[in-house]
C-alpha cells in the first residue's frame, strides 16, 4: 500500500538553529500538508500546499516556517530559527484531491526536540 | 468555543465490549467528517469518512453524524485489544484547501 515517508524520524536541534523536515508524499497525490502535535495535545494544522503554492496556513505558520517542493517527489518544512516551543511531532500528509471520499494519508512523523 | 471537542478519556473497556466515541463541532458549515486511529508514535490512520447525516458502517466500525446537533460518533463492536489506540475525530475546514481540524483524541484501551 502506498505510504507517505518522513525523514528523519527524530531530530534534536539547538535553539536558534534551522531544521528541515523532509517528506515524500504518495506519487499521484496533488495536495500536501504539514501538521504538528505537541505532546499530549491535539493534532494542529500548519499549512496546505497545492499547485506549487500555499493554499492555506494557520496562525502557527509564521515567518519562521516555510515549505517547498524542490522536485517532483519531496515536500519539505523548514523552521528557520527553532524555539523550545517548536518541540513536537510533525506530520506530513497528502491527498489525491479534496472532497468526499478523498482521505488523507499521514506519514509516521518526525519528532523534533529543541534543546 | 473550540471548533471540534472530544473527550480525551482515557476509556478502558473489556474485550468484546461496544465502544462509543463522540465529538461535537461548532460550525454548521462543516460538511465532511472523519475518524482517524493513531497508535503511539505513529501518524493518524484514516478509519472512516462520511459527509452526510446518518450511519456508515465498515466491518465492526460504524460512524454516525447528526448535523442538527453537530454531533459525530464512532461505534466499535466486539472490541479487540488491537483496537487500543487514540481515536481522533476530524472535520474539513470550511474552505476548499483540504485543511483538517482535529479533536483532542480519545485514548481507548481494550483489556483482554
Amino acid at each position: 500500500e502506498p505510504e507517505v515517508t518522513q525523514t528523519p524520524s527524530h531530530q534534536v536541534t539547538q535553539m536558534g538553529q534551522e531544521v528541515i523536515l523532509r517528506c515524500v508524499p504518495i506519487s499521484n497525490h496533488l495536495y500536501f500538508y504539514w501538521y504538528r502535535q505537541i505532546l499530549g495535545q491535539k493534532v494542529e494544522f500548519l499549512v496546505s500546499f497545492y499547485n506549487n503554492e500555499i493554499s492555506e496556513k494557520s496562525e502557527i505558520f509564521d515567518d519562521q516556517f516555510s515549505v517547498e517542493r524542490p522536485d517532483g517527489s519531496n515536500f519539505t518544512l523548514k523552521i528557520r530559527s527553532t524555539k523550545l516551543e517548536d518541540s513536537a511531532m510533525y506530520f506530513c500528509a497528502s491527498s489525491e484531491a479534496v472532497g468526499p471520499g478523498y482521505g488523507y494519508t499521514f506519514g509516521s512523523g518526525t519528532r523534533l526536540t529543541v534543546v | 468555543q473550540k471548533e471540534v471537542e472530544q473527550d480525551p478519556g482515557p476509556l478502558s473497556v473489556p474485550e468484546g465490549a461496544i465502544v462509543s466515541l463522540n465529538c461535537t463541532y461548532s460550525n454548521s458549515a462543516f460538511q465532511y467528517f472523519m475518524w482517524y486511529r493513531q497508535y503511539s508514535r505513529k501518524g493518524p490512520e484514516l478509519l472512516m469518512y462520511t459527509y452526510s447525516s446518518g450511519n456508515k458502517e465498515d466491518g465492526r466500525f460504524t460512524a454516525q453524524v447528526d448535523k442538527s446537533s453537530k454531533y459525530i460518533s464512532l461505534f466499535i463492536r466486539d472490541s479487540q485489544p488491537s483496537d487500543s489506540a487514540t481515536y481522533l475525530c476530524a472535520v474539513h475546514g470550511s474552505g476548499n484547501t483540504g485543511k483538517l481540524i482535529f479533536g483532542q483524541g480519545t485514548t481507548l484501551q481494550v483489556k483482554p
